[in-house]
């Protein structure tokens, strides 16, 4: 079945510095990307998605890339602030049996220290 | 901003008993999904709901649960019977339309634990 992988957690930066958190996935059919974050006590919300090849989404500063060569879709940010402490989910949405469906991946807590 | 709401946000439970974990979806939406994510694991799908049906559930939603919109407003996901590894975080979302392309928007989670 579908299945995503992200990079082992936790990532500990200092603030201003720069992010790459891994994500590749493995899919039958042609899903769409996500990358869900989720702040201390609450659900998960949607930062960014790609929905065909090549697509890149992006939102607060974070990008990825929807590489169907590679099968990734690696989150970035250039410059990170300690708000962007959270746990981050990458994600695939494909139609299962004519339902959407969301399959995650393991999820990385980031710590951004002052 | 609309949001999900979900109740409680702790469930504590002796095993073998039923609980039952309520959501209020967002009011225009039409999809409703219950996911639950047990320590240190991945989130996880369970179901998804659509005009009072279930449209896909996954082999974990076996016989011991089930889903409700008993009012038109409230989502509910009952365990009947609860065992240790019920214990989780379960989380509701919801969507206006079913697309792959589509957002889903959870809600905050309902920690239960079963002893």
């Amino acid at each position: 079945g579908d299945s995503v992988t992200q990079m082992e957690g936790p990532v500990t930066l200092s603030e201003e510095a720069f992010l790459t958190i891994n994500c590749t996935y493995t899919a039958t059919g042609y899903p769409s990307l996500f990358w869900y974050v989720q702040y201390p006590g609450e659900g998960l919300q949607l930062l960014l998605k790609a929905t065909k090849a090549d697509d890149k989404g992006s939102n607060k500063g974070f990008e990825a890339t929807y590489r169907k060569e590679t099968t990734s879709f690696h989150l970035e940010k250039g410059s990170v602030q300690v708000s962007d402490s959270a746990v981050y989910f990458c994600a695939l949405s494909d139609l299962g049996q004519g339902a959407q469906k969301l399959v995650f991946g393991q999820g990385t807590r980031l710590t951004i220290n002052p | 901003e609309p949001e999900v709401t979900q109740t409680p946000s702790h469930q504590v439970t002796q095993m073998g008993q039923e609980v039952i974990l309520r959501c209020v979806p967002i009011s225009n939406h039409l999809y409703f999904y219950w996911y639950r994510q047990i320590l240190g694991q991945k989130v996880e799908f369970l179901v998804s709901f659509y005009n009072n049906e279930i449209s896909e559930k996954s082999e974990i939603f076996d016989d011991q649960f089930s889903v409700e919109r008993p009012d038109g407003s409230n989502f509910t996901l009952k365990i009947r019977s609860t065992k240790l590894e019920d214990s989780a975080m379960y989380f509701c979302a919801s969507s206006v339309t079913q697309t792959r392309e589509n957002e889903q928007f959870f809600g905050p989670g309902t920690r239960l634990t079963v002893l």
